[in-house]
């Protein structure tokens, strides 16, 4: 599976969008982009994932570059209980392979 | 729908104790997790089980063993305990038979210090 690389902090007013990037320069055209989030020590949540094209849900939105290389997962209006440790992962399918690694910090402040 | 359970949420045991760490998911996945997270850090695989009947080691075994009792449930034993293994364990399980991609579900934690 491809690594990810993440900046280990960000902060975000509260009510304002949060845009989390993640690179996955060896990504293959078989893996999958997922986005979990760890809000302090509970168990990992899933948000949101994708391929290639640009996804949706109640929760978030994920933008994948056209060449796949990074993608931008985006909560479009913060709020205090977003703040949590941010995880990208690429998988083709599995678990055994992906590293977790330590993710970005989002601080939302009010 | 529980997705996945996981007991005991605390426990505190004595350099040399043994103890096992229960797991189950009522989402008829076939792949579960074991993994431990030290303070500050991310989460390291302990053991793996793809399917019922297998398991495989993970990024950091040493000092666990695991049973996939059946589809359901995944343990986690810790045969001698040591201070090294104070950490949060979790459970996680994948792999909804039909679908074509692999979202993960963890469980809530097991909150372990070893004296």
């Amino acid at each position: 599976d491809a690594k990810t690389t993440q900046p280990p902090s960000m902060d975000c007013a509260e009510g304002r969008a949060a845009n989390l990037p993640c690179n996955h320069s060896t990504i293959s055209g078989n893996e999958y982009v997922y986005w979990y989030r760890q809000i302090h020590s509970q168990g990992p949540q899933y948000i949101i994932h994708g391929l290639k094209n640009n996804e949706t849900n109640e929760m978030a939105s994920l933008i994948i570059t056209e060449d796949r290389k990074s993608s931008t997962l985006i909560l479009p209006h913060a709020t205090l209980r977003d703040t949590a440790v941010y995880y990208c992962i690429a998988t083709s399918g599995g678990y055994q392979k992906v590293t977790f690694g330590t993710g970005t910090k989002l601080q939302v402040i009010p | 729908n529980a997705g996945v359970t996981q007991t005991p949420k605390f426990q505190v045991l004595k350099t040399g104790q043994s103890m096992t760490l229960q797991c189950a998911q009522d989402m008829n996945h076939n792949s579960m997790y074991w993994y431990r997270q030290d303070p500050g850090m991310g989460l390291r695989l302990i053991y793996y089980s793809a399917s019922e009947g297998t398991t495989d080691k993970g990024e950091v075994p040493n000092g666990y063993n695991v049973s996939r009792l059946n589809k359901r449930e995944f343990s986690l034993r810790l045969e001698s305990a040591a201070p090294s293994q104070t950490s949060v364990y979790f459970c996680a399980s994948s792999g909804e038979p039909g679908r074509s991609t692999d979202t993960q579900y963890f469980g809530p934690g097991t909150r372990l210090t070893v004296l």
